[in-house]
């Protein structure tokens, strides 16, 4: 069965430390994999795109890999900060004809201590 | 200015009532979606229209009716609701990669 596994449901880091969250899938072929941002009673904001022929991405404090072998993304957040704080999404887009069709995985929330 | 509007953001209303969900988008995108997000957070897509044509159900009940009267409008109808609809409902929008999501509409059947 096809599945969006994203590291866990939590993550909590200390100011300052750079976090690393996971996205694992199987039995799918994306063409792009994305990054989208939620906080609570808002709907997501994109963050970044990755192409499955690309293998880092960068902007700003964000950067994100594509590990098209392992079937898998990272994302990371350094020299984090309390603003940092929200559900992070992972989305493959298998882009069929004329659409970008996402398909989430189950969120990370990440909480950011001072 | 809102890139992507959904109106009402608060419905509550009884089982086997016919309800309707409005978005509009302002971005000029060819491309816009319907998700629904249920009480554990997880975000599912439910339709695509491109220029005015539906390109995706993804095994939606047909209860559900998605509506494209033009390029920048799509609204969802909602016929004979069910507990199980509750959930919040996200609209979107894209030109090309990346999605421009509304603020939710917050449904809740009794």
């Amino acid at each position: 069965s096809q599945k969006i596994e994203q590291n866990s449901e939590a993550l909590n880091i200390q100011e300052g430390k750079t976090a690393t969250l996971t996205c694992n899938y199987t039995n799918y072929s994306p063409a792009y994999l994305q990054w989208y941002r939620q906080d609570p009673g808002r709907g997501p904001v994109f963050l970044l795109l990755i192409r499955e022929n690309e293998k880092e991405k960068r902007k700003e404090r964000l950067k994100v890999t594509f590990d098209t072998t392992l079937k898998q993304s990272l994302f990371h957040i350094t020299a984090s900060q309390p603003a940092d704080s929200a559900t992070y999404l992972c989305a493959l887009d298998l882009l069929k004809t004329g659409a970008n069709n996402l398909f989430f995985g189950t969120g990370t929330r990440l909480t950011v201590i001072p | 200015d809102t890139a992507v509007s959904q109106t009402p953001k608060y419905l509550v209303t009884q089982m086997g009532n016919d309800k309707s969900i409005k978005c509009e988008q302002n971005l000029g995108h060819d491309t816009m979606y319907w998700y629904k997000q249920d009480s554990k957070k997880f975000l599912k897509i439910m339709f695509s229209y491109n220029n005015k044509e539906l390109i995706i159900n993804e095994t939606v009940p047909n209860r559900f009716s998605p509506k494209s009267p033009d390029k920048a409008h799509l609204n969802l109808h909602i016929n004979s609701l069910e507990l199980g609809d509750s959930a919040v409902y996200f609209c979107a929008s894209s030109l090309s990669g990346f999605q421009f999501f509304g603020p939710g509409t917050r449904l809740t059947v009794l």
